[in-house]
């Protein structure tokens, strides 16, 4: 079975403070992706990464930075936290179908648990 | 971009009733999922289902791309089917984002 692990189901931070959510998938996936949630929104992208190295923008990068050293693990950063940033935030992963061309369709996607942020 | 409503928005149900949720979806898709989003927060997948009919015991989709929608059936629901249930598409022009729908959430009363 596929397995994302999000490194913490529950996280509280004051404003300002520089903020880290790890994601770690067991796939060998070449695609992971970061969104949040929030009541009234529905789910939004954030960041999403096609490769190691790779990142691109989703619907709502403002405010968040991402990192892709290794294939395994997807991080997103909050470099300096606002209250409106307090969400559910939810990694995901996919296969890549097709060989890696972009345009091409991509595989069944897979959640972690979620990690539920506070800001103060 | 593609838009995507799940309907209805929300259902309550009597344990061991059956339920049909609906998404419909505005443009052509290469993928679609369904995901069950329980108490905790994660969204469990329950079909990767870009056309035609699946089944996994008491649920079962089917998708029908040329009309753009597809249907989720929950038979004998019970109180652990409670949730919301979420549709997500892919297109090929933005190969790799996935858009969903709000959600519908469903209630089962013992």
């Amino acid at each position: 079975d596929v397995k994302v692990t999000q490194s913490s189901r529950y996280l509280v931070k004051r404003t300002g403070e520089k903020v880290f959510l790890e994601c770690v998938q067991d796939m060998d996936h070449e695609n992971m992706f970061w969104y949040r949630q929030d009541p009234g929104l529905g789910l939004r992208l954030i960041y999403f990464s096609y490769d190691v190295k790779m990142k691109e923008k989703g619907d709502i990068p403002e405010g968040y930075s991402v990192s892709r050293e290794k294939k395994e693990r997807f991080s997103l950063i909050l470099e300096s936290a606002s209250t409106n940033q307090t969400s559910m935030y939810l990694c995901a992963s996919s296969l890549r179908l097709a060989g890696g061309l972009a345009g091409l369709p991509d595989g069944e996607l897979f959640f972690g648990e979620g990690s539920r942020l506070t800001v103060l | 971009g593609i838009q995507v409503e799940q309907s209805p928005p929300d259902l309550i149900l009597q344990e061991g009733a059956n339920s049909t949720l609906r998404c419909n979806f505005s443009d052509s898709v290469n993928n679609l999922q369904w995901f069950h989003q329980n108490p905790w927060g994660q969204l469990i997948n329950l079909f990767y289902i870009p056309s035609g009919t699946k089944q996994n015991g008491r649920l079962s989709a089917t998708t029908v791309a040329t009309e753009r929608y597809s249907l989720l059936y929950i038979s004998s629901s019970q109180t652990t089917d409670s949730g919301v249930y979420f549709c997500a598409v892919e297109q090929n022009t933005n190969a790799g984002k996935s858009t969903f729908g709000d959600g519908t959430t469903l209630t089962v009363k013992p």
